[in-house]
């Protein structure tokens, strides 16, 4: 069984602050993607990350694929109360025209005023 | 409705009971997938159905769970003689399955929260 393991694990800070999420693996995937969760809601997709040393951004968040292919960080900057939730890494291997995910261990964000 | 939908959004039943949960999937979309996602944890995969190949039923922890799928619309999940360790929120998505290399992207619905007294 590949596994992908975030940490940390829980991550309470403040408005304003900076954090990194990290997600480590021992398998290469295809490509890496982050989800984020809210209390009662299925995951939604935030970023896919396709190639090696790739980084996105999306307006305070920042993606990074290694080289390698086995490991992502996800970087906010100037943390907002509404960052608050469950963030998920999760590894794609193509199956036919679709692809399979492996999740990562998740990452609880609270961010306080 | 647009997304994915999922009934019912609560189940609470007793240890030994059959339970069936649905998964209505976007219109179109050829891939539907079933999760377990136990309590502030990751999601566990447990099958995969694509258009007419054969399912993947790799991640079904036991025979007491199974799922159909009816063409490329309604997916339900059966757990049969359910036992309290599979209290969980069970997760369904679905995908275009059009996108090779990793990069189809997965609409997950809402989820079925069941609970085994």
């Amino acid at each position: 069984t590949q596994l992908l393991e975030q940490s940390p694990q829980f991550l309470s800070i403040q408005e304003g602050e900076n954090l990194t999420v990290y997600c480590n693996s021992s398998s290469v995937f295809s490509s890496l993607q982050w989800y984020r969760q809210e209390p009662g809601e299925g995951p939604v997709l935030l970023v896919t990350v396709v190639t090696g040393g790739e980084v996105k951004k999306l307006k305070r968040l920042t993606f990074q694929f290694g080289d390698a292919r086995k490991d992502s960080s996800l970087h906010i900057t100037a943390a907002q109360p509404g960052d608050t939730g469950l963030y998920l890494c999760a590894g794609a291997r193509p199956t036919g025209t679709a692809s399979k995910l492996t999740f990562g261990t998740g990452t609880r964000l609270q961010v306080t005023l | 409705g647009a997304g994915v939908s999922q009934s019912p959004s609560n189940k609470v039943t007793e240890k030994g009971k059959d339970v069936e949960l649905r998964c209505d999937p976007i219109s179109g979309h050829t891939a539907l997938y079933w999760y377990r996602q136990r309590l502030g944890q990751g999601l566990e995969f447990l099958i995969y159905f694509q258009g007419n190949s054969a399912p993947d039923k790799s991640g079904l922890p036991s025979d007491r769970f199974s799922a159909e799928r009816t063409g490329e619309s309604v997916s339900t999940l059966t757990i049969q003689r359910t036992q309290q360790e599979d209290s969980a929120v069970y997760l369904c998505a679905s995908s275009p399955g059009t996108s090779g290399g990793g990069l189809d992207t997965q609409y997950f619905g809402p989820g079925t929260r069941l609970t085994v007294l």
